[in-house]
């Protein structure tokens, strides 16, 4: 089944350690988005690619960076976890903006990281 | 942003209840949807409103919209253990950035 995929589900990484989390996708959407869900929040945007072009969020920290080297995955890395980064952080597809029933975005099951 | 805001923070009702949640956002939209999740998993979506419907169902959800009010709400008919979950609203304005509701953590009681 065509489905978004999230590695690893549970990271656990020591302050100040970069951290990687990962994305894929085979719905072949266009748009790939990353958002940061804390303990009973809303989920939070920071960032999306639209093919290949990236959109940051304007308060979105430095800390923060994304890469997608293809249509299926993106990567979401964390230069230096702060203990205020511990969160699940959630991947979502979308097909091309503009498009009727394209605004439904497609959830992965999320990566929930915890800081040490 | 979050534009969204949901009330009430917390519903619990008896199984075969209906559960109703509301939705309030503050600026124009394109549509407004409705999504689910399950304790510690990703966001299912549930139902989209474009704006201008009123109405909307599918299955056991009743989705309304009044664009004027600026506000939505969200029925759950016949409530089931499974739909024991937090509901979030999320707007989508005129690009395509759903931005998300606090949500309503609703538990259904066997």
């Amino acid at each position: 089944d065509a489905m978004v995929i999230q590695n690893p589900r549970y990271q656990v990484t020591q302050f100040g350690k970069p951290v990687t989390l990962s994305c894929s996708q085979t719905l072949n959407h266009n748009v790939m988005y990353w958002y940061q869900q804390k303990s009973s929040q809303a989920p939070k945007l920071l960032f999306h690619y639209y093919d290949k072009d990236f959109n940051n969020e304007a308060d979105t920290p430095d800390n923060f960076q994304s890469r997608r080297p293809n249509t299926s995955f993106c990567f979401l890395d964390i230069r230096s976890p702060g203990l205020g980064d511990a969160a699940m952080y959630l991947c979502a597809t979308s097909r091309r903006p503009g498009l009727a029933s394209s605004d439904t975005q497609y959830f992965g099951p999320g990566t929930r990281l915890t800081v040490l | 942003s979050q534009q969204g805001e949901e009330d009430p923070q917390a519903l619990s009702i008896q199984e075969g209840e209906n559960a109703t949640m509301n939705c309030s956002y503050k600026t124009s939209i394109n549509n407004l949807q409705w999504y689910r999740q399950n304790s510690g998993r990703g966001l299912v979506h549930l139902i989209l409103i474009r704006s201008n419907e009123r109405e909307k169902h599918s299955g056991r959800l009743r989705v309304t919209l009044d664009t004027s009010k600026k506000s939505s709400s969200l029925l759950i008919t016949a409530s089931r253990a499974a739909d024991t979950a937090s509901y979030f609203c999320a707007t989508v304005d005129n690009d395509y950035k759903l931005s998300f509701g606090a949500g309503t953590t609703v538990t259904v009681r066997a």
